[in-house]
């Protein structure tokens, strides 16, 4: 059974500060990682996806993908209110674009 | 419109009734996915489509049933459902990876909340 975890939450970090979400996976043969945003009510919304190793800026977010370790991390740089939102890693193991989505970590930014 | 929509938005149904989600996507996409939000669990992927021919089923129970009449529509039609198929029915789309190229994003609609009494 191929898995993906996080850890539930609630993640609290002050406004401004880093926020870091973690992500681990089972399957040693993942390719392909995805982060969406999914505020409460809504659907998920991608954030940004990253393949090779290391890490990928986009604004305020890095992915950051450590293959060998099997995790993939979210960071969230000068960190808003409207950050304030569950955030789900999603895998590639294979299949027909078959996405394995963990439960998701729900970052609360406080002013 | 654009991106992804889905109808209706909300649904209450019965336990006899019938009833049908429908999704579009207006992305240009030619693979299309159902999936089953519950509360405090992940995503669960119920169906597939490429280029309409169904090319996944997560062992779904039968009172599901699924139609894609073509690259842009994709439906779920329900029957004699049970209080615990309560949730947020989602639908995406994405390009088709063997036509694209590698795994693609897949792209949400704002889903259907459906409660079953």
């Amino acid at each position: 059974q191929k898995e993906v975890e996080q850890n539930s939450g609630p993640l609290s970090v002050p406004e401004g500060a880093i926020a870091s979400l973690n992500c681990t996976y089972s399957d040693r043969g993942s390719q392909s990682f995805f982060w969406y945003r999914q505020y409460s009510g809504k659907s998920p919304e991608l954030i940004m996806f990253i393949y090779s190793n290391g890490d990928k800026e986009d604004g305020r977010f890095t992915a950051q993908l450590n293959k060998a370790s099997q995790y993939v991390s979210l960071l969230i740089r000068d960190s808003q209110p409207s950050d304030s939102a569950t955030y789900l890693c999603a895998v590639f193991s294979g299949g027909y674009n078959k996405l394995i989505f963990g439960a998701g970590t729900r970052l609360a930014v406080h002013p | 419109e654009t991106g992804v929509t889905q109808t209706p938005r909300h649904l209450v149904m019965g336990m006899t009734n019938k009833k049908s989600l429908k999704c579009e996507q207006h992305l240009g996409h030619n693979a299309m996915y159902w999936y089953k939000q519950s509360a405090k669990k992940p995503l669960e992927l119920m169906f597939v489509y490429n280029f309409k021919e169904q090319t996944e089923n997560n062992s779904v129970p039968s009172r599901f049933s699924p139609e894609c009449p073509n690259s842009s529509h994709l439906f779920l039609h329900l029957h004699t459902l049970q209080p615990e198929d309560s949730a947020l029915y989602l639908c995406a789309s994405s390009q088709n990876p063997q036509i694209a190229g590698g795994v693609q994003a897949q792209y949400f609609g704002p889903g259907t909340r459906l409660t079953v009494l």
